[in-house]
């Protein structure tokens, strides 16, 4: 298993502005993954972030207005930019401790909430 | 598309009765995970089953993992409020990609 920290856990945004949201692991993890969690939804993956290699976005998500950053094995980035009510969302890091070698469990942080006013 | 379904979506019970939360694709999957999540929190993994048929129990859950490993159940014995929360279940795929249900929103009342 793997214990997830993020900051903030929370935050009120005025619109047009950007948030840098991170995610701590308590261990080397090559996996780690951004998800958006809209109010009363399931978890929508934004991207996958290995370190050394760029992001990998999913269909709907582009790096100008997710940019992620992976500097480390233990460390990840992912701002929410030029902000609009729409974003208001819970914003989850997750990671993988088995490298998607074993059965792809994930383990996740405890998510920032983000309201966009 | 590849799609996960849950059902049902929402569920109010008394505490004492009995549960099962179903979660079905026409996909195969490598593995299959549940999480529990409270308000205000992430997910919490309870269980990764991997072999179809497998059934793995924990306290008063059970899961279990469909023979030809594109469905899951979640059975809950004697629910207790402590159970309420949202359950969602995600497939994993042999190229690593990892989908989520909908969830089931299950709330038990005292």
């Amino acid at each position: 298993s793997a214990v997830i920290s993020q900051k903030p856990s929370r935050d009120i945004c005025q619109r047009g502005t950007s948030l840098t949201i991170q995610c701590q692991v308590d261990s080397q993890v090559t996996m780690m993954f951004w998800y958006r969690q809209q109010p009363g939804q399931s978890l929508t993956l934004i991207a996958t972030a290995n370190q050394g290699s760029e992001a990998t976005y999913e269909s709907g998500f582009v790096i100008d207005k997710f940019p992620i950053s992976r500097p480390n094995l233990t460390f990840s980035t992912l701002t929410v930019s030029n902000m609009s009510p729409e974003d208001s969302s819970i914003y989850l890091c997750s990671v993988d401790p088995g490298g998607g070698l074993d059965s792809d469990t994930q383990y996740f942080g405890p998510g920032t909430r983000l309201t966009v006013l | 598309t590849q799609l996960l379904e849950q059902s049902p979506q929402f569920l109010s019970i008394q505490e004492g009765e009995n549960l099962t939360v179903y979660c079905n694709s026409s996909s195969v999957f490598s593995s299959l995970q549940w999480y529990r999540q409270e308000p205000g929190e992430g997910p919490v993994l309870l269980v990764t089953v991997v072999t179809g048929g497998e059934v793995k129990k924990l306290k008063r859950l059970t899961f279990q993992f469909g023979d030809a490993r594109k469905d899951s159940s979640l059975h809950i014995t004697a629910a207790q409020p402590g159970d309420t929360g949202l359950y969602l279940c995600a497939g994993a795929y042999r190229d690593d990609k990892i989908i989520f249900g909908k969830g089931t929103r299950l709330h038990i009342l005292p």
